[in-house]
């Protein structure tokens, strides 16, 4: 089962212009993480951010979070050729003595020359 | 150091027979997840081990799908036997408790 879901499905911009990606999921939570997945291959973590923080940075990645709207969304800026992408949020839970990570749907990007 | 590694990368099989998936996980990670990953979707959790024990197994389809995970390290998950929607990319992840996960480049499982 899913737990988050991405909006929008599918994003197409222009290379140099920012992407901003949403993801809602329904129950509560302890972490939240972005992965990337390029076409064919495995999942690549990008950021966390735990459900105590509200806004995290990774270069030019910008997470956000509001546990109380149970949101959170991804900022990339300056988006590149190579940014083309799936990318997936994560809902970890704390629970079994370790972290319960499940998937949402994802948002497909395109970042066109 | 080496990332997480699964093998076969690519597995066609007829339906009924029965196929098996390894994942090497990253060495001193305690988790370790098997996805399942349909074409256009995410990942689904499957079943998460904490060291030897599986804890969340409840997307597992047990009447057919079986795993293991031998002294906290190596596991195998196993179909017997495929059917036809079984088709994927089955995905072994692992971390560190309550960190981010690491993933293998997925075994594609096509069921002819």
């Amino acid at each position: 089962s899913q737990q988050g879901e991405e909006d929008p499905q599918a994003l197409s911009i222009q290379e140099g212009e920012n992407a901003t990606m949403n993801c809602s999921y329904k129950t509560s939570i302890n972490n939240l993480q972005w992965y990337r997945q390029n076409s064919g291959r495995g999942l690549v973590h990008l950021i966390l951010i735990r459900s105590n923080e509200r806004e995290k940075h990774s270069g030019r990645l910008r997470v956000t979070l509001d546990t109380s709207k149970k949101s959170s969304s991804l900022l990339i800026t300056a988006s590149r050729a190579a940014d083309t992408a799936s990318y997936f949020c994560a809902t970890g839970l704390l629970t079994g003595g370790g972290n319960k990570l499940t998937f949402g749907t994802g948002t497909q990007l395109k970042v066109e020359l | 150091e080496a990332g997480v590694v699964q093998s076969p990368r690519y597995k066609i099989i007829e339906k009924k027979q029965p196929v098996a998936f390894w994942c090497n996980p990253i060495s001193g990670h305690n988790t370790l997840y098997w996805y399942r990953q349909n074409l256009g979707q995410g990942p689904e959790l499957l079943i998460r081990y904490e060291n030897e024990e599986a804890v969340d197994d409840s997307q597992l389809p047990k009447d057919r799908f079986s795993a293991e995970r031998l002294k906290g390290v190596d596991s195998t998950l196993k179909i017997q036997p495929a059917e036809l929607g079984d088709s994927a990319v089955y995905l072994c992840a692992s971390s560190l408790v309550y960190a981010e996960a690491f993933f293998g480049q997925g075994t594609r499982l096509t069921v002819v």
